[in-house]
């Protein structure tokens, strides 16, 4: 079975600097996994997604991720953050197990402040 | 137009009280998702469905019911609503025809049962 683990609930950086949000995953199959971004009092948008071509992908809004099959991580950064980016941020891994669902696995989920 | 709507977007109710949730879409997908986000939980899964004719349970479907009219309508119900089912609740869509298992969000519906 596949789960997600997002490690911290809260991260808090200044406008400028780097992101870094963790996810790690469990996967019995090579997995898909997602990063999606909810901003206040909205549903949740897809900033990228891996599906097993380029290791490193890039989303939108200057985000990227990186699949590592070694550490299973698959964390998020951005170089340079804005005010605009504090939302609250999910990792997903989506259930492509011997059922193939298609449905998605999500960790907690991580609140981004960004402080001015 | 949004691809994913949901109404209503909010919804105060009492205990007891029977109430649904309608999701529509117009991106033409077959498969549908029901999900209820809690604070530190993340997304659940209540009910998904593949087409009219296929509908399965999630992790969290006790309590609540679905029917899929169409392919473009999916709607969630709470026959006898209790206080800890106050959450918000979001509905997806998805086609992997294409690969890639991408699901598209609807704006959610705020349940509040007193």
């Amino acid at each position: 079975a596949q789960s997600v683990t997002q490690l911290g609930s809260h991260v808090s950086v200044s406008e400028g600097a780097l992101v870094l949000l963790r996810c790690n995953y469990s996967s019995s199959v090579p997995p898909y996994l997602f990063w999606y971004v909810q901003y206040p009092n909205q549903g949740l948008q897809l900033l990228l997604k891996y599906t097993s071509a380029a290791t490193l992908v890039k989303g939108i809004n200057g985000f990227e991720a990186e699949f590592k099959k070694s550490e299973t991580s698959f964390h998020l950064t951005k170089p340079s953050a804005h005010m605009s980016d504090a939302a609250e941020y999910f990792c997903a891994v989506s259930d492509r197990g011997s059922s193939n669902t298609g449905k998605l696995i999500f960790g907690q989920g991580t609140t981004l402040q960004v402080k001015p | 137009d949004a691809d994913v709507t949901q109404t209503p977007r909010n919804r105060i109710t009492k205990t007891g009280k029977r109430i649904m949730l309608e999701c529509s879409q117009t991106k033409g997908h077959d498969r549908m998702y029901w999900y209820r986000q809690d604070p530190g939980l993340g997304l659940r899964l209540i009910y998904y469905s593949f087409d009219v004719k296929d509908i399965n349970k999630g992790e969290i479907s006790d309590g609540y019911s679905v029917s899929r009219q169409a392919q473009a309508k999916f709607s969630l119900s709470l026959e006898s609503a209790i206080p800890n089912q106050t959450a918000l609740y979001f509905c997806a869509t998805s086609d992997i025809s294409g690969g890639g298992d991408t699901q598209y969000f609807g704006p959610g519906t705020r349940l509040t049962v007193l």
